[in-house]
């Protein structure tokens, strides 16, 4: 079974300061994995993937990850927050035994405060 | 023009009524999802459809029965709504490519239902 961890329900940091929001994962064969934003009362968007090849992968509105296979982990970061990155971040996992289901960790509210 | 359009965004009913969300992709995608956000906003999927196939059925109560037309549509119906069943319910939809795990998923806006 594939699952996914957030361990911090909330993120605060001040504009300007770099961000990082924490996810772990365990799936039986090589991840694919996923960051999506959720802005209030909208539906989730793909920021940025892991497939293969590098492990710091670069998405949009200036987010990257960095893919830690002996940690299991797939940190999102950015190196200056915006009071505009304000939202609820989900880390999703698929195997590719498993190619037809993303599963979503609990969610990391992050606040950037000016 | 929207990718992934959910009808309608906002639903308010009693207990013990039958209602309906619609969902429309204009993405070419041929998999399409329902997940279900609760009130702590933890997602998790119920159904996923490829090309009008049942492809994933969660642990979903019998209540809850998709129904696909055609690829570009993936329509919930429930019966005798609880009130458990207050939510916001999201549609996505994926491309089915030979690395199909790898795809992306565009979700609608959500439809939020409120059982009273």
């Amino acid at each position: 079974a594939q699952s996914v961890a957030q361990p911090e329900d909330q993120v605060n940091v001040a504009e300007g300061n770099p961000l990082t929001v924490k996810c772990t994962y365990s799936v039986s064969g090589n991840p694919y994995l996923f960051w999506y934003v959720q802005y209030p009362n909208r539906g989730l968007q793909f920021l940025l993937k892991y497939i293969t090849g590098d492990n710091l992968v670069k998405g949009s509105y200036g987010f990257e990850a960095e893919f830690n296979k002996s940690q299991t982990s797939f940190h999102l970061k950015k190196p200056s927050a915006l009071v505009s990155d304000s939202a609820l971040y989900f880390c999703a996992v698929r195997d590719k035994a498993n190619a037809g289901k993303s599963t979503f960790g609990d969610g990391t509210t992050l606040t950037v405060k000016p | 023009d929207t990718a992934v359009s959910q009808t309608p965004k906002y639903l308010v009913t009693q207990m013990g009524n039958d209602k309906s969300i619609k969902c429309e992709q204009n993405l070419g995608h041929d998999t399409m999802y329902w997940y279900k956000q609760d009130s702590k906003k933890f997602l998790k999927i119920m159904f996923s459809y490829n090309n009008k196939e049942l492809i994933i059925n969660e642990t979903v109560p019998n209540r809850f029965s998709p129904k696909s037309p055609d690829k570009a549509h993936l329509n919930l119906h429930i019966n005798s709504l609880e009130l458990g069943d207050s939510a916001v319910y999201f549609c996505a939809s994926s491309a089915l490519t030979a690395n199909s795990g790898a795809n992306v998923l565009t979700f609608g806006a959500g439809s939020r239902l409120t059982v009273l």
